[in-house]
């Protein structure tokens, strides 16, 4: 596609529940990386996936949270049992690496209650 | 490791105003140097980059190795300009090319 797309838009989820947000990566992009940005609050890295490379995974807040990608396409990002912290904004991004710019999608809002 | 510092969360200025807006970074080798800007209600997005020398939006931002320091600066304040940014940097030495995001500072023009 021509951008990063993420899905859902908008996820409200009970407390305690496992939710699953998806990021399509622009084609032929071998770095992408997942962000949490809560409200009036900055980027917080997350995970980071560089082609077939093991994953960075040292910004997972907790073992609730995993991610996988497949090759050089689709991530998903699984929170497990759901808290009420959890709620942010969750922003995948892309690049060729190399030193290319990101391009980042316009974010999966989770809202746990 | 690398780390960018972008001291200020918040700036405010008014309208027609110059902005600075400050990102300094620790890394031993050679970075590319980015900015980042993130409208109200909008997705980030490139700003600029340092490789390219280009000016966008009125923004510039000089890459000064002797200082580490990559600030965005724009002479005249529009309210427009009001969002969130971001400074980053990539390593463009060794094998690990991970991107480090500054915490953001946000900036408002007041009209």
């Amino acid at each position: 596609g021509a951008g990063v797309s993420q899905s859902p838009s908008n996820k409200v989820t009970e407390k305690g529940k496992d939710v699953e947000l998806r990021c399509d990566p622009i084609s032929g992009h071998t770095a992408l990386y997942w962000y949490r940005q809560r409200l009036g609050q900055g980027l917080e890295f997350l995970i980071y996936f560089q082609g077939n490379s093991a994953p960075d995974k040292s910004g997972l807040p907790s073992d609730r949270f995993s991610a996988e990608r497949t090759g050089e396409s689709v991530s998903t990002l699984t929170i497990q049992r759901t808290q009420q912290e959890d709620s942010a904004v969750y922003l995948c991004a892309s690049s060729l690496g190399g030193g290319s710019g990101y391009t980042f999608g316009s974010g999966t809002r989770l809202t746990v209650v | 490791a690398q780390r960018v510092t972008q001291p200020e969360k918040l700036l405010s200025v008014f309208k027609g105003a110059p902005v600075e807006l400050k990102c300094n970074y620790s890394y031993s080798g050679s970075p590319e140097l980015f900015w980042y800007v993130q409208y109200s209600r909008q997705r980030l997005q490139l700003l600029l980059r340092h490789i390219s020398r280009e000016s966008i939006k009125g923004f510039t931002a000089d890459l000064n190795k002797g200082e580490t320091s990559f600030h965005l600066k724009k002479p005249f304040a529009q309210e427009e300009d009001s969002a969130m940014y971001y400074c980053a940097l990539i390593p463009l030495s060794g094998g690990y090319q991970k991107v480090t995001f500054g915490t953001g500072t946000k900036l408002q023009v007041i009209p």
